[in-house]
Order: C-alpha cells, then sequence, then structure tokens
C-alpha cells in the first residue's frame, strides 16, 4: 500500500524553528516528486514546497520561500520540511503529498496525502 | 500566477439530488485539474485528475468534466458521506505552483 507517515509538529515560538518529516512506503521513493500543502485553522489548501525525485529540484510559494527547506533522504524514504523564522501566520495543518513519477513528475495531481500534523506558532 | 476560483463558496443539497459544483482558472490549463474531498479531520483525498478520470475507488456518482478555463465537479446522486468540502487543483505551471481554490462546501439541506 502506497503511504506517507508523517511525524514532527507541535508548539513553537515565533522566530524559533521546527521540521517535520514524512516517511514513504509501498514505491520507490527516489522516482517520485513529493510536495507540502497547508491549511490554516479555518481556511483551504495552500501548497507551499515541493522537490523533484532526485531532489535536484525544490520549489517553494512565496510566503515560505527563503524560510523554508524541503529535502529528502533516500536512504531513509524520507522527506523533511525545515522552517525557520517561523511566524504565527505559519500556524497550520501541514501535510505531505506525493504528486508524480520521472521528469514531469510536477506535471502531477497529489496522491496519496499524509495525515497531517499540526504546527502552531504561538508565544 | 494563475488563480484558481470556485463556486459556490457553499452549496445545501438533500440526499438523493444532484449537486455540481463550479471551478474557473485565470489562464488556460488545458485538462491538468484535479479535484478532492476533504472532510472534517481528515486529509484530502483524490477524486478527480485530468479533468474527468475518476482515482481509484471513487464511485460512479462523481465525475469531473471540463477544459481550458472552465471545469465542473458533478455528483449525481448526493449520499450522507458526500458531505464535505471540495477542491480543485491546478497541476499546468511551470515552473511547479501548484494552485488549489478556495473550495466548496458541500452540506445537507
Amino acid at each position: 500500500e502506497v503511504q506517507l507517515l508523517q511525524s514532527g509538529g507541535g508548539l513553537v515560538q515565533p522566530g524559533k524553528s521546527l521540521s517535520l518529516s514524512c516517511r514513504a512506503s509501498g514505491f520507490t521513493f527516489s522516482s517520485y516528486t513529493l510536495t507540502w500543502v497547508r491549511q490554516a485553522p479555518g481556511k483551504g489548501l495552500e501548497w507551499i514546497s515541493g522537490i523533484s525525485g532526485s531532489g535536484v529540484n525544490t520549489y517553494y510559494a512565496d510566503s515560505v520561500e527563503g524560510r523554508f527547506t524541503v529535502s529528502r533522504d533516500t536512504l531513509r524514504d524520507t522527506m523533511y520540511l525545515h522552517m525557520h523564522s517561523l511566524r504565527a501566520e505559519d500556524t497550520a495543518i501541514y501535510y505531505c503529498a506525493r504528486a508524480g513519477p520521472g521528469s514531469s513528475g510536477w506535471h502531477n495531481w497529489f496522491d496519496p496525502w499524509g495525515q497531517g500534523t499540526l504546527v502552531t506558532v504561538s508565544s | 500566477e494563475i488563480v484558481m476560483t470556485q463556486s459556490p463558496a457553499t452549496l445545501s443539497v438533500s440526499p438523493g439530488e444532484r449537486a455540481t459544483l463550479s471551478c474557473r482558472a485565470s489562464q488556460s490549463l488545458s485538462t491538468n485539474l484535479a479535484w478532492y474531498q476533504q472532510k472534517p479531520g481528515q486529509a484530502p483525498r483524490l477524486l478527480i485528475f485530468a479533468a474527468s478520470a475518476r482515482a481509484t475507488g471513487i464511485p460512479a456518482r462523481f465525475s469531473g468534466t471540463g477544459s481550458g478555463t472552465e471545469f465542473t465537479l458533478t455528483i449525481s446522486s448526493l449520499q450522507s458521506e458526500d458531505f464535505a468540502i471540495y477542491y480543485c487543483q491546478q497541476y499546468n505551471t511551470w515552473p511547479p505552483t501548484w494552485t488549489f481554490g478556495q473550495g466548496t462546501k458541500v452540506e445537507m439541506k
């Protein structure tokens, strides 16, 4: 079964850092583009970051560019989101999701999704 | 930047009735559009990709149509488990900036 299992998250103070993990199973990890999507409380879905299967290409929304870094570890079949200089407006449920395979993996829908993890930025 | 606009924001429907949800893109997507369903406390679930292809395990009462800038998700006969929020998403742009619509909430009338 294709699955994404998330960990990390929690309460963090403004200006601090936090990392999220997304461990994949059931598919060839290095073949797929992976992404991060967040959802602020009571709001819609916002794509924030993506990484190609090779890890060479990374993509960011303007809202997190320069503060968040996405990476992946093929040995551990795990993608990470390293979040720095966190702000109150970064409070959200963060989801990882799989996009497509190969060099056109970015040109793809998201399936499956991880279960989500809550990040709360507050003093 | 592509803007995705969904309408209506809320749709009140009785069980057994048809629900029609719209999604409009600010520029042409060809058929590079997906639909997702999200229930409270759950992650989104893929329903439709490539504008009209049903994802694995999705009932036939869900159908998607459209191309270019206008897309529609139809639920032919609403079941109790279909009350949820539905999002459209484009995956057409390079560099990738996957964009979601703001969502349509389907509620019981």
